[in-house]
């Protein structure tokens, strides 16, 4: 099957911008995530899709940053406006989550992100 | 709130040695802790999980061992090779990740 896929790979962008990062999920899979690592620190999990659902976004760290999953497949993370710490190497992943319970998380390949 | 410490941030061995991670968690409630490993330039892929119904889990040359009690589990790997250099990290739950262990093998 194909893996969880990620649009762009990279992106370099000026303070003030706006940068929408896409993921495509797993076919099927009804669990989405967004996660953020900069360098040399944890994966930080910003939020939580189940199907077309936000279902936890408490990572989300303020009001510039916008996620959406219309449908329920694919899911668009934009930031605006862009601020030098939301560098980093954004992830996404998909999973199957069956009776409630967690399971393994398929990541995409990251969207490295660099604000000048 | 939910916290997953891991020790150590960074590990060198040599090859053939084992290598241990630890992690501790905070939520009493969790039932699940994967491990993930992120080699250099490419995407996390899980190498081993497991639920709180069981102690311990072993794959090859890799195995997990879980104690509720203390709220601690740990990734062990056995023989180690050049190609298990990587970054290491553990999680728990939905997840909430460990802050990552770079493991050098050294051949």
């Amino acid at each position: 099957e194909a893996g969880v896929t990620q649009f762009p790979s990279h992106s370099v962008i000026e303070k003030g911008q706006t940068v929408t990062l896409r993921c495509d999920p797993i076919s099927g899979h009804d669990n989405l995530y967004w996660y953020r690592r900069v360098m040399g620190k944890e994966i930080k999990f910003l939020l939580h899709f189940v199907k077309e659902s936000k279902q936890d976004e408490s990572g989300m760290p303020n009001n510039r940053f916008l996620a959406e999953r219309t449908g329920g497949t694919y899911s668009t993370l934009k930031v605006q406006p862009a601020e030098l710490e939301d560098s980093g190497v954004y992830f996404c992943a998909s999973s199957r989550r069956l009776g409630g319970d967690w399971n393994e998380q398929f990541f995409g390949p990251g969207t490295r992100l660099t604000v000048l | 709130g939910e916290n997953v410490e891991q020790h150590p941030s960074t590990l060198s061995v040599q090859e053939g040695d084992s290598a241990v991670i630890k992690c501790t968690y905070s939520d009493s409630a969790s039932n699940y802790f994967p491990w993930y490993k992120q080699e250099l330039g490419k995407r996390p892929q899980l190498i081993i999980d497991i639920r709180s119904n069981v102690g311990e889990k072993k794959d090859q040359r890799i195995a997990v061992t879980l104690n509720k009690t203390a709220k601690h589990f740990s990734l062990h790997i056995t023989e180690t090779q050049p190609e298990d250099s990587a970054v290491y990290f553990c999680a728990e739950g939905k997840p909430i990740f460990g802050q990552g262990t770079t493991l050098q093998v050294k051949p």
